[in-house]
């Protein structure tokens, strides 16, 4: 069974400009997270979809980040303008119920440099 | 608020000692207690996930407890191995999962 993807795997980019990562869950999980984990520190939920819709997004900067899952399966996280502060691993899970109390699959990450 | 505290940040051990490795949580209202791995440029891998209504969980080596009214539990590695090292990460789930910052854990061959 292929676990979750994420593309890309690294990003640098300098502050004010824009960048969007991209996530596969593994084929079937309804729910899906992107974490924000910054060096130091745990990961920290962003956002969680219930197939194609928001369950959980109270922790999403809204003015600059934004996110999509679009037909309930991949889904979008893209920040704009980013700050030195987004400078994180971006990471995408996904479990196959409801979000309820189960395990979560962890894609490999993202990692943004912000200069 | 949640908060998920792991002492120590890090440890460094010899290779074929036992170690535990430490988490607590200031709400005990949890469905349940996870320990994942990290390991450098890779996502987390979950170890074992113990109900609140279970007391521990074995994995191989690995063996989890959990003391809910008293916020605590711990992650017990036997006869510790160099592929062990990695930061191990608890979590807590309540509405969603709660992470610590985890324990840095370095295996001296």
């Amino acid at each position: 069974e292929a676990g979750v993807a994420q593309s890309p795997r690294y990003k640098i980019i300098e502050k004010r400009q824009s960048v969007a990562f991209w996530c596969n869950p593994i084929s079937g999980h309804a729910t899906l997270y992107w974490y924000q984990q910054i060096l130091g520190q745990g990961p920290k939920l962003l956002i969680q979809f219930q197939n194609n819709g928001v369950v959980d997004d109270s922790q999403l900067p809204k003015d600059r980040f934004s996110a999509e899952r679009l037909k309930g399966v991949d889904s979008t996280l893209k920040i704009q303008p980013a700050k030195l502060e987004d400078s994180a691993v971006y990471l995408c899970a996904s479990s196959p119920g409801t979000g309820a109390p189960e395990t979560q699959y962890f894609g490999p990450g993202t990692r943004l440099l912000v200069l | 608020k949640q908060e998920v505290t792991q002492i120590p940040a890090a440890l460094s051990v010899p290779e074929g000692e036992n170690l535990v490795l430490n988490c607590s949580f200031t709400d005990s209202a949890i469905y349940n207690l996870q320990w994942f791995r990290q390991d450098p440029g890779k996502g987390l891998t979950s170890l074992l996930l113990i109900q609140s209504s279970q007391r521990e969980q074995t994995s191989g080596r690995l063996n989890a407890s959990l003391d809910k009214s008293s916020g605590r539990s711990t992650l017990y590695i036997a006869a510790s191995q160099p592929g062990d090292s990695a930061t191990y990460l608890c979590a807590v789930f309540q509405e969603k999962l709660t992470f610590g910052t985890g324990t840095r854990l370095t295996i001296i061959p």
